[in-house]
């Protein structure tokens, strides 16, 4: 099994310039989420998925959209970047279903983004 | 409003040593909590989780953590560090609800040789 896979690895963009970042995941799991990680500021939601066909806003959303294309992929998109959006981004995946949040998240190896 | 508060933004111990990372939450319903590590320019992995089944809660390569409600504290430790465990360390509390976890801002841990 892979896990929870995230293309691209790393990537540079101009302020205004748009981009998606892709998450897949082979484990079955009904929730996925995207996180930022800033230094000194642990991660923060960006938006989760509870159930395929489901799309929530987390702690910080503004200047993102997310799809989830079907029970494997959670893509988030940035429709015109900033520079505050450059960050770690990682794509994880758990079991719940429900809404508890209890269960274990796996992450994937994370995107590199800079926005000049 | 809950938090998770990590004492340390860096914390060095020699190989060797015990280590001892610090987390207290806040929250007036006991809690999930979590231990995540992640190594440099990787994805977090689970350490160990506490679900209320035991106070005492071991996980992976040797560390385990005590849940102490009285000091609303989940604190990671381990008897003797090595140059492996040298990472940086999150704690998180569920909701339980909505699915979110409330992280920590993380712990590095530096070990010295």
């Amino acid at each position: 099994n892979a896990g929870v896979t995230q293309t691209p690895k790393f990537q540079v963009l101009k302020t205004g310039q748009s981009m998606t970042l892709q998450c897949a995941q082979d484990m079955n799991h009904n929730s996925m989420y995207w996180y930022r990680q800033d230094p000194g500021m642990g991660l923060r939601l960006i938006y989760y998925s509870a159930s395929e066909g489901t799309t929530d806003k987390g702690e910080v959303p503004n200047g993102y959209n997310v799809s989830r294309l079907n029970k494997r992929e959670f893509s988030l998109r940035l429709e015109s970047a900033a520079p505050s959006q450059t960050s770690v981004y990682f794509c994880a995946s758990s079991e719940d279903f429900g809404g508890a949040g209890t269960d274990t998240q796996y992450f994937g190896p994370g995107t590199r983004l800079t926005v000049l | 409003a809950q938090s998770v508060t990590q004492l340390g933004s860096h914390v060095s111990v020699s190989e060797g040593a015990l280590v001892l990372l610090r987390c207290n939450y806040s929250s007036s319903v006991p809690p999930y909590l979590f231990w995540y590590v992640q190594y440099p320019n990787q994805g977090l992995q689970l350490l160990l989780k506490y679900t209320s089944a035991a106070t005492l809660v071991k996980g992976i390569n040797g560390f385990e953590a005590e849940f102490k409600k009285s000091e609303t504290s989940f604190h990671l430790t381990k008897p003797s560090a090595h140059m492996s465990d040298a990472a940086e360390y999150f704690c998180a509390v569920s909701r339980n609800s909505n699915y979110q976890l409330i992280w920590g801002a993380g712990t590095k841990l530096i070990i010295k040789p």
